[in-house]
């Protein structure tokens, strides 16, 4: 099966600590994104990467860091300077060819207490 | 900043109306899509409107494009209670990259059987 698979689908932390959130993805695309939702809302981007050890800063960057050392894996991290932690996070990827449409993860929720 | 306002924030319709949602924006763009999102899931993606197409078909879906007023409406036709789920129009930004979306704040649809 092709996707994007994001793990796990809820998490719980303790502020002040810091939490990775992972995204996998086998449909050999080329950009990933992070998202995030707070309830109601829309998405905002977090952060997005075009290609391998490469990535840009979105629009709410501030508080959150990510790597992609490897085309599939584009894991972001919460840490604790992030002032509202709590959200919903979606994972996205496109193709290279066409980077219109993007493919979405089923999400993680994390709650920071 | 935010690109795509969707209107109504939320619809509810009994089934078999038609829902018609509409998304304003503010920048000159090369595409625009139309997202769906069941509760708690990820996007999926319904449709893509290039910049020189007026208007689109996908089965009961019509969307229609019109730059000059930097809007864009998405109908669904014939609506069923699984139509129920929040719809996101989002856009690039033709003087931008075009890896890199911007998702309004949603249209909820509540189709009652």
């Amino acid at each position: 099966d092709g996707g994007i698979t994001q793990s796990p689908k809820y998490l719980f932390r303790k502020e002040g600590q810091n939490v990775t959130l992972s995204c996998e993805q086998n449909l050999n695309h080329d950009a990933m994104y992070w998202y995030r939702q707070d309830p109601g809302q829309g998405l905002r981007l977090i952060y997005y990467s075009q290609i391998v050890n490469d990535f840009q800063k979105g629009d709410i960057a501030e508080g959150y860091s990510v790597s992609r050392e490897k085309k599939e894996s584009f894991p972001l991290t919460v840490t604790s300077a992030q002032k509202n932690p709590t959200a919903f996070y979606l994972c996205a990827s496109t193709s290279s060819g066409t980077p219109y449409e993007q493919y979405f993860g089923p999400g993680t929720r994390l709650t920071v207490t | 900043s935010q690109q795509g306002e969707e209107d109504p924030q939320a619809l509810s319709i009994q089934e078999g109306e038609n829902a018609t949602m509409n998304c304003s924006y503010k920048t000159s763009i090369n595409n625009l899509q139309w997202y769906r999102q069941n509760s708690g899931r990820g996007l999926v993606h319904l449709i893509l409107i290039r910049s020189n197409e007026r208007e689109k078909h996908s089965g009961r879906l019509r969307v229609t494009l019109d730059t000059s007023k930097k809007s864009s409406s998405l109908l669904i036709t014939a609506s069923r209670a699984a139509d129920t789920a929040s719809y996101f129009c989002a856009t690039d930004d033709s003087g931008g990259s075009n890896y890199k979306l911007t998702f309004g704040k949603g249209t909820l649809l509540t189709v009652n059987p």
